[in-house]
């Protein structure tokens, strides 16, 4: 079956810089790969959908890549701020599918 | 903005009660979905309805049953509530896009259910 894995140690980093999140799945890739945040007791909101044929995607301080060949997205933050502070969720969805499947997520702290 | 509703924050309910989270959404979504969430397995889909009275198992649907009465509201219903059921359900709805099924989630403050 199909496996999402992202790293289950969290992240810390100190403000201003840049935090990369990673996002690997096993077997066939998806038709595209979304990325959500989840803030704690709160459910995830969507923040990026990149699609198989495209290779990155921006939007404001946040980059997706998506690498079929490696089966991997990378989820950057730039100018990295205390309110980033969260988990990350990446989740792939398959070509005529309903089903979208999520990772465990990562949690990110950004200290001031 | 959409807003996905469900009704309860937290429930506390007894082993082998029968017990029913509700979700209400405003922006006329198709698809509509269930997920538990438990620590370190990620959110774990039960069931999904792409259209009224239409449903799909998820990867996990034992236990577990859904109606789909109205485009609006999906519920989930724990026919004989147990232990292991204790988790964090979030309800979510998304836009249908032709021929490529969900796209761009839009979650529920999510239900806390405790078992007991």
């Amino acid at each position: 079956s199909q496996k999402i894995e992202q790293n289950s140690e969290a992240l810390n980093i100190q403000e201003g810089k840049t935090a990369t999140l990673t996002c690997n799945y096993t077997n066939y890739s998806p038709a595209y790969l979304q990325w959500y945040r989840q803030d704690p007791g709160r459910g995830p909101v969507f923040l990026l959908l990149i699609r198989e044929n495209e290779k990155e995607k921006r939007k404001e301080r946040l980059k997706v890549t998506f690498d079929t060949t490696l089966k991997q997205s990378l989820f950057h933050i730039t100018a990295s701020q205390p309110a980033d502070s969260a988990t990350y969720l990446c989740a792939l969805t398959y070509t005529g599918g309903f089903k979208t499947i999520f990772g465990a997520g990562t949690r990110l702290f950004v200290k001031a | 903005d959409v807003k996905v509703t469900q009704s309860s924050r937290y429930l506390v309910k007894r082993t082998g009660e029968k017990v029913f989270l509700e979700c209400v959404q405003d922006m006329d979504h198709e698809n509509m979905f269930w997920y538990r969430q438990d620590p370190g397995l990620g959110l774990r889909l039960i069931y999904f309805s792409y259209d009224v009275k239409m449903k799909e198992k998820g990867d996990i649907p034992e236990g577990y049953s859904v109606s789909r009465e109205k485009k609006e509201r999906f519920s989930l219903i724990l026919e004989s509530a147990s232990t292991n059921q204790t988790s964090m359900y979030l309800c979510a709805s998304s836009l249908r896009t032709m021929g490529r099924g969900n796209e761009k989630l839009f979650f529920g403050s999510g239900t806390q259910l405790s078992v007991l």
